[in-house]
Formats: C-alpha cells, structure tokens, sequence
C-alpha cells in the first residue's frame, strides 16, 4: 500500500520555462513534507520542505504547495536549468514517526531540463 | 567535511554469504537510518537509530541486522544474503531525534546478489 505517490515518472521541460512536479499522499497523519533531489551515483539531497501548517514555502527557484484538503503537494521549478535535470523524490512524516525521523517515500520523478 | 560515508560503493555477493555495510558521519548526529531503494518504489526504511545503544526496525527489516555502539557509526549486517536484497542501499543521519530538520544522505552502496 503505497502512501507517498509520485504518478508521473518522468517529466521534459524546456529550459527557462517552470517544472511541476506532483506527489499524493493518504495517510492523513501526515504533518511534514519534503522533496529529495537526486543525481545518478549520488545519495538524495534535500531540497525544501513544508509543514502542514502552511501551504507554501519559497526557497529561490523551489517553491512547494501542500493542498491538504486534497492530500498533494506539488514542486514548482521556476526557472529550470539543466542542472535541475536528477530524480525528484517526495516524502511524507509525522511527528509520531520518531518525531518525523521516519521518511515514507514516492517512487520518485525524472526532470529532464533541454537546453 | 565528509558528511555521511558509505563504504564499500559496489558489492557483488553470492546467496548465503554475509556482508557488512558500514556508515559513518562525523556530524554528531543524535538520529541515523538505512533506507534500500529499489526500481518503482522509491527508498524504504530498514533500521533506524536514536543514539548509541538503542536500534528499532523500520518498514522492510528481515534480513538485516544492525548496531549502533557508537554516535558516528551504524553498520548493516546481512546475516545470509538472498537476490531479493539486491539493491541500493542508503544510511542517512539529522541532528536531533525530534524535530523536523531534514535527513543528510551518504551517496549509497549498490548490493547485487547472484
């Protein structure tokens, strides 16, 4: 039973225009969310997050909505670069996971930025 | 600074054989984890650690193992390995326990088991 899902594979965007990447969720328990960027031969780097007492958080390019009515989250690139190309991972907690130590993942998205 | 370190990077075993995975951070981190990820099913949580002494099982623990007798290290033992254990495996370790700061990820050990 998956709870964290990331339906689209993969995703091509031309460079300099946004990318959308989009993650459900069931558990309703869940309270804390983030996105993981990875590179081939790499381990996921963390990206941004959000709480779900918000429903937006801005980092430079990166911004993350959480519609919680729906159970989605989605990542929004704006601009993408080339560099953005890796697979985007979403991630679910709760504060009864260990106090969010516990990270419940989606299958993860392919970005492809074209120059 | 190097962070989380995973060693060895490749490993080739044969079904029955043992291996360690080691993971070491040098962070001071209270909190350490190992998650394997496989194709279409993002990472999944083996073991966790929230200090010296104290392990708990996470989603996916049958057929491993794992200690944590110091704060910067918590290798991963398969006992007996078998093909469904190949995989990539991941540690991960944060600062504190409780909280909600983000997860730091060493770069994995790629496990094939023939």
């Amino acid at each position: 039973d998956q709870q964290v899902k990331q339906n689209s594979p993969s995703l091509s965007v031309q460079e300099g225009r946004i990318s959308i990447l989009n993650c459900d969720y069931t558990n309703s328990m869940f309270d804390y969310f983030l996105w993981y960027k990875k590179y081939p031969a790499e381990g996921p780097t963390f990206l941004i997050s959000i709480s779900s007492i918000k429903d937006k958080n801005e980092d430079g390019r990166f911004t993350v909505f959480l519609n919680k009515s729906a159970k989605h989250l989605s990542l929004h690139i704006v601009p993408s670069q080339p560099g953005d190309s890796a697979v985007y991972f979403c991630a679910a907690s709760a504060v009864v996971n260990v106090g969010y130590g516990k990270l419940t993942f989606g299958q993860g998205t392919i970005l492809t930025v074209h120059p | 600074n190097a962070g989380v370190t995973q060693t060895p990077k490749f490993q080739v075993l044969k079904t029955g054989q043992s291996m360690t995975l080691q993971c070491a951070q040098d962070m001071n981190h209270e909190y350490m984890s190992w998650y394997r990820q496989d194709p279409g099913m993002g990472l999944r949580l083996i073991h966790y650690s929230v200090g010296a002494g104290i392990t708990d099982q996470g989603e996916v623990p049958n057929g491993y193992n794992v200690s944590r007798s110091t704060t910067e290290d918590f290798p991963l033992r398969l006992l007996s390995a078998a093909p469904s254990q190949t995989s990539v495996y991941f540690c991960a370790s944060r600062a504190e326990v409780w909280g909600n700061q983000p997860q730091h990820f060493g770069d994995g050990t790629r496990l094939s088991i023939l």
